[in-house]
């Protein structure tokens, strides 16, 4: 079945680590997205790419950073920058033109 | 800036009862419209999905409908379940990107 892959579901961080979140798709999909949710502000738009090779900031980017070497793949480091970085995180894919986006299961990190 | 707003924040209503949750955007030039559904700790599911020349969709007992002019969007539930307890999210499609309201919680009570 085609849908996008998450890992790890829960993930706990020492202050002053970069951690990396996976987010993997099998939808040919050519459109990637990172959210950030946290309780009372919705989701916000960290980073998304468009094509292998470019991705652009979203409202939040400061503290992460993305890459996207393959159509599949676009993993998500937080960044020891990041002052607050515990958070839900959600991956989504969609073709450029959009019929609708598809969402991962989540990723939550703890700052312990 | 476009801003998503959804009211009522949460909403709570005994089983069998039909309800309507609200979205409304500032910004009309939108792509097209689509409702999720996210239970508890977990990701989001797709609902429904409004192309922006589109009207309505229907997927069994959910109902969406899209008024651009009016910057406004209904997602109609009828005979609602204590299964279609969850947090129901409303987002556009604005260059490129999915700008999302802040959600209603509905529990529906057996």
């Amino acid at each position: 079945d085609g849908g996008i892959t998450q890992s790890p579901k829960y993930l706990f961080r020492k202050e002053g680590q970069n951690v990396t979140l996976s987010c993997e798709q099998n939808l040919n999909h050519d459109a990637m997205y990172w959210y950030r949710q946290d309780p009372g502000q919705g989701l916000r738009l960290i980073y998304y790419s468009q094509i292998v090779n470019d991705f652009q900031k979203g409202d939040i980017a400061e503290g992460y950073s993305v890459s996207r070497e393959k159509k599949e793949s676009f993993p998500l480091t937080v960044t020891s920058a990041q002052k607050n970085p515990t958070a839900f995180y959600l991956c989504a894919s969609s073709m450029v033109s959009p019929s609708g986006y598809t969402f991962g299961s989540g990723t939550r990190l703890t700052v312990v | 800036k476009q801003e998503v707003t959804q009211i009522p924040a949460a909403l709570s209503v005994p089983e069998g009862e039909n309800l309507v949750l609200n979205c409304s955007f500032t910004d009309s030039a939108i792509y097209n419209l689509q409702w999720f559904r996210q239970d508890p700790g977990k990701g989001l599911t797709s609902l429904l999905l409004i192309q922006s020349s589109q009207r309505e969709q229907t997927s069994g007992r959910l109902n969406a409908s899209l008024d651009k002019s009016s910057g406004r969007s209904t997602l109609y539930i009828a005979a609602s379940q204590p299964g279609d307890s969850a947090t129901y999210l409303c987002a556009v499609v604005q260059g490129g990107k999915l700008i999302f309201g802040q959600g209603t919680e509905l529990s529906v009570k057996p």
